[in-house]
């Protein structure tokens, strides 16, 4: 059965702070993996991956993908109060998309 | 559990003609959120429901662009006339609401208009 499988589920940090949020999925066909950040109304696009080791780089945020250890992380580093939301990802299998159940991030000043 | 149910999850179609997407929320979620989502433009909010009643449309590119939810268990999302650039994947994705603003997002409909 394909799932997307986020960890952990829900993390307390003081801002300063670097976070690392995980991304495990099992799927029969792998196009790309999408993370989402998504706040009190709708969930706003950050990255898509499809290549395995290269790295990808918005501000203080970054993320890579293990396409042999089929996983991904997605980096918050200086954390801030506004990077508190739930983080998404979403594996498309040119079918469908399979999403996880999210990461909720709480920075505390 | 069954998680929000979408169809159809691929649609090819020709320019001018009429397109119905349709989604299924979660059992008991209150609000149904449609998006639509392409490289160029990232995750777009087209328009959102509570409790069956539409709250926020200003997302809805133009007219051309209708949804409705006749009940709490259904909603579709039509596009009379399409147009090549309506080509995206178009998500519909539930929420429990009354404070929680976690969505359960279905798998999706590629769009395809040629």
């Amino acid at each position: 059965e394909d799932k997307v499988v986020q960890s952990p589920l829900s993390l307390v940090v003081h801002e300063g702070d670097t976070v690392t949020l995980n991304c495990s999925y099992e799927v029969t066909n792998f196009r790309s993996l999408l993370w989402y950040k998504q706040e009190k109304k709708a969930p706003t696009f950050l990255f898509m991956l499809t290549s395995s080791g290269i790295e990808k780089k918005s501000g203080r945020l970054s993320s890579i993908l293990d396409k042999k250890e089929l996983f991904s992380i997605l980096n918050i580093t200086a954390t801030q109060t506004g990077d508190s939301a739930i983080y998404l990802c979403a594996v498309d299998t040119g079918n469908q998309f399979y999403f996880g159940t999210g990461t909720s991030l709480t920075v505390i000043p | 559990d069954a998680g929000v149910i979408q169809s159809p999850r691929h649609e090819v179609t020709e320019m001018g003609q009429e397109v119905t997407l349709r989604c299924k929320p979660i059992s008991g979620h209150n609000s149904l959120f449609w998006y639509r989502q392409t490289m160029m433009r990232g995750l777009e909010l087209l328009i959102y429901f509570n409790n069956n009643v539409p709250i926020d449309d200003s997302g809805m590119p133009e007219d051309r662009f209708s949804a409705k939810m006749p009940n709490a268990s259904f909603s579709t999302l039509k596009i009379q006339p399409s147009e090549p650039r309506d080509s995206a994947v178009y998500f519909c994705a539930s929420s429990p609401g009354g404070g929680t603003y976690t969505q359960y997002f279905g798998p999706g409909t590629r769009l395809t208009v040629l």
